[in-house]
């Protein structure tokens, strides 16, 4: 029962350094989302894929490369960290294709980044 | 432009006592979808309902209670009789097909005393 799994749940980043965030589902889910969570503002879309061999840009994509590897993987890189970039990364599927994104998104645990 | 927002950074009530938490969201779009989520200390986010702009009757679920009101853009949630496990940070979010996009609030923490 495991939905959707984040790898890792902690990590520290030198400034400068990349690091790839690793999400897979096993809910046959199209759609894949990453989002970031920072203090008072809530959870905000950095990339999202409707479907496997798409993506698109979210509200803040700046820093950010992503890889729909397959329907159930989709992973997202940091090439050059910067201490903006500290934060709780979320991914999350949902059911939908075709770039409606109207039914539930399940969320992974998290993965706390910190740059330093 | 969408926007969700959530008035009430912080809640603190005791147990047993109803609480109601707030979200005012703005769309021009006459479809879209209203979701609230919430985040347990553990972290995970646990979907709790989706209301679409078309079905503004209210939804009850055990202690949990809905009031989607278009006419104020309003979509708040009840929780009666709140219960300590309630202590939480729950999001209101705003889904609009023009944006193609799932917007979020700020957030509610409620901490519920024993």
């Amino acid at each position: 029962n495991a939905g959707v799994t984040q790898t890792p749940k902690f990590q520290v980043l030198k400034t400068g350094q990349s690091m790839t965030l690793q999400c897979a589902q096993d809910m046959n889910h199209n759609s894949m989302y990453w989002y970031r969570q920072d203090p008072g503002m809530g959870l905000r879309l950095i990339y999202y894929s409707a479907s496997e061999g798409t993506t698109d840009k979210g509200e803040v994509p700046n820093g950010y490369n992503v890889s729909r590897l397959n329907k159930r993987e989709f992973s997202l890189r940091l090439e050059s960290a910067a201490p903006s970039q500290t934060s709780v990364y979320f991914c999350a599927s949902s059911e939908e294709g075709g770039g409606s994104r109207n039914q539930p998104q399940h969320f992974g645990d998290g993965t706390r980044l910190s740059i330093l | 432009a969408q926007k969700v927002t959530q008035a009430q950074t912080e809640i603190s009530v005791v147990e047993k006592e109803d609480v109601t938490l707030d979200c005012v969201y703005e769309t021009r779009d006459t479809t879209y979808y209203l979701f609230w989520y919430k985040q347990p200390p553990s972290g995970e986010l646990v979907f709790l309902i989706r209301r679409n702009s078309f079905d503004e009757q209210n939804e009850i679920s055990g202690r949990y209670s809905w009031n989607f009101q278009k006419s104020t853009s309003s979509f708040n949630f009840t929780i009666t009789a709140s219960q300590v496990v309630d202590s939480a940070v729950y999001f209101c979010a705003l889904f609009y097909n023009a944006g193609n996009m799932l917007t979020f609030g700020g957030g509610t923490r409620l901490m519920v005393k024993p």
